[in-house]
């Protein structure tokens, strides 16, 4: 099965403290996704990414940046964290067969 | 307002009984549904998709699709206690970069 691994797996930080949230891949998938999720919302799409280089802004992209430096590694970052992105962050890769394969999550806690 | 709408929010069945979840896409543009599983404390994984109108099983697991209304269900039969997570309703407007409105899901839980 297709692996991600994000990093680190919880984090706390405070209000203005500035985040990075990384995320790699080794299958070689093309595509690559940031979701966060909440109680009552479901997944959210942050950013995404087709390739190296590449973002698109996703659903819910206030507050956050992402970069994508190679094929396997994504990142979002969060430059003045704020308490409303407290979550639980997940980060996706997408095969050939359009199957999204997620991480084990990130937990962050912004005080 | 989410446009992918699930009900119900939470079911609770016994162990051995159907399990019926049910999903509603408001956006008319998207066409391809996914249905993810996630248990407490894990991520999310794939576990059924449907492109096509009709029926699609996989083992104790059916999931029907009707393009016109956009609403798709997801049946498990003979549920069991390791059934009990979140389902979480996906749809996509064909491959779109992959991009996926999840809807809120349904906590199913399953009673030995």
């Amino acid at each position: 099965e297709a692996a991600v691994t994000q990093s680190p797996r919880n984090k706390v930080t405070v209000t203005g403290g500035n985040v990075t949230l990384s995320c790699r891949q080794t299958n070689s998938h093309n595509y690559m996704y940031w979701y966060r999720q909440d109680t009552g919302h479901g997944l959210r799409l942050i950013h995404y990414s087709y390739g190296a280089g590449n973002l698109q802004i996703g659903d819910v992209p206030d507050g956050y940046k992402a970069t994508r430096t190679t094929q396997e590694d994504f990142f979002l970052l969060l430059e003045l964290a704020s308490p409303s992105q407290t979550s639980l962050y997940f980060c996706a890769s997408r095969d050939r067969g359009d199957t999204q394969y997620f991480g084990p999550g990130t937990r962050l806690l912004v005080l | 307002q989410q446009k992918v709408q699930q009900s119900p929010e939470s079911l609770i069945v016994p162990e051995g009984g159907m399990a019926s979840l049910n999903c509603t896409s408001s956006d008319r543009n998207v066409d391809y549904f996914w249905w993810y599983r996630q248990h407490s404390g894990k991520s999310p994984k794939m576990l059924m998709s449907i492109f096509s109108n009709g029926e699609k099983e996989e083992g104790r697991f059916t999931v029907h699709l009707n393009k016109a209304s956009l609403h798709t269900s997801l049946h498990i039969r003979d549920s069991q206690p390791s059934d009990s997570a979140l389902y979480l309703c996906a749809a996509s407007k064909g491959s779109a970069l992959g991009r996926l409105h999840f809807g809120a899901g349904t906590q199913l839980i399953v009673i030995p």
